[in-house]
């Protein structure tokens, strides 16, 4: 199992650019989450999906969008790119089942500039 | 709201002493608890996780941690710190019945001195 992959590793968008962040895992994991690091706060969740078809917003969406066609894919769109998106983002995965554990993939660092 | 703090942004210790990472989460219900490890450039580990069993739940490489609902507390502890302990350290909280979802602390970098 490859388990939970991003890419790219690392970009540099010129503002009011778009992109697109790729995740995809092998697990069959319903659940799949977006979060974004910024130093000094942790992680927070910008969106979510608890299965093919389905998403929702966390805690700081605007901005982003996503999309879930398949349980393997949950892309994470960035149309018209601002400095304060320049951040860490993680994808994630989890079974479904209560107190299961998310599974994170490597990161994709981006500097918007 | 849930929320976790973590107390601490940056621990400093020496090699063989005793670790010590604070968490204190907000939940009038005991959610379930997790500690994640990152290491440089790296995702998020799971370290060990506390989901209503045992108070003291044992990790990986020799961390535990121990359960307190009367202080709503979660720290993490190792006994002898090794110089690969150092990482940055998240508390997180799951609260019941919102889709597995995880609110983070804000992260404690801790260091390990020779």
């Amino acid at each position: 199992n490859a388990g939970v992959t991003q890419t790219p590793k690392f970009r540099i968008l010129k503002i009011g650019q778009s992109m697109t962040l790729q995740c995809t895992q092998d697990m069959n994991h319903n659940y799949m989450y977006w979060y974004r690091q910024d130093p000094g706060m942790g992680l927070k969740l910008i969106y979510y999906s608890v299965g093919a078809g389905i998403t929702d917003k966390g805690e700081v969406p605007n901005g982003y969008n996503v999309s879930r066609s398949t349980t393997e894919d949950f892309p994470l769109r960035l149309e018209l790119a601002a400095p304060s998106q320049t951040s860490v983002y993680f994808c994630a995965s989890h079974p479904g089942g209560t107190g299961d554990t998310q599974y994170f993939g490597p990161g994709t660092r981006l500097t918007v500039l | 709201a849930q929320s976790v703090t973590q107390l601490g942004s940056h621990v400093s210790v020496s090699e063989g002493a005793l670790v010590l990472l604070r968490c204190n989460y907000s939940s009038s219900v005991p959610p379930y608890l997790f500690w994640y490890v990152q290491y440089p450039n790296q995702g998020l580990q799971l370290l060990l996780k506390y989901t209503s069993a045992a108070t003291l739940v044992k990790g990986i490489n020799g961390f535990e941690a121990e359960f307190k609902k009367s202080e709503t507390s979660f720290h993490l502890t190792k006994p002898s710190a090794h110089m690969s302990d150092a990482a940055e350290y998240f508390c997180a909280v799951s609260p019941y019945n919102q889709g597995g979802k995880l609110i983070f602390g804000q992260g404690t970098e801790l260091s390990v001195k020779p």
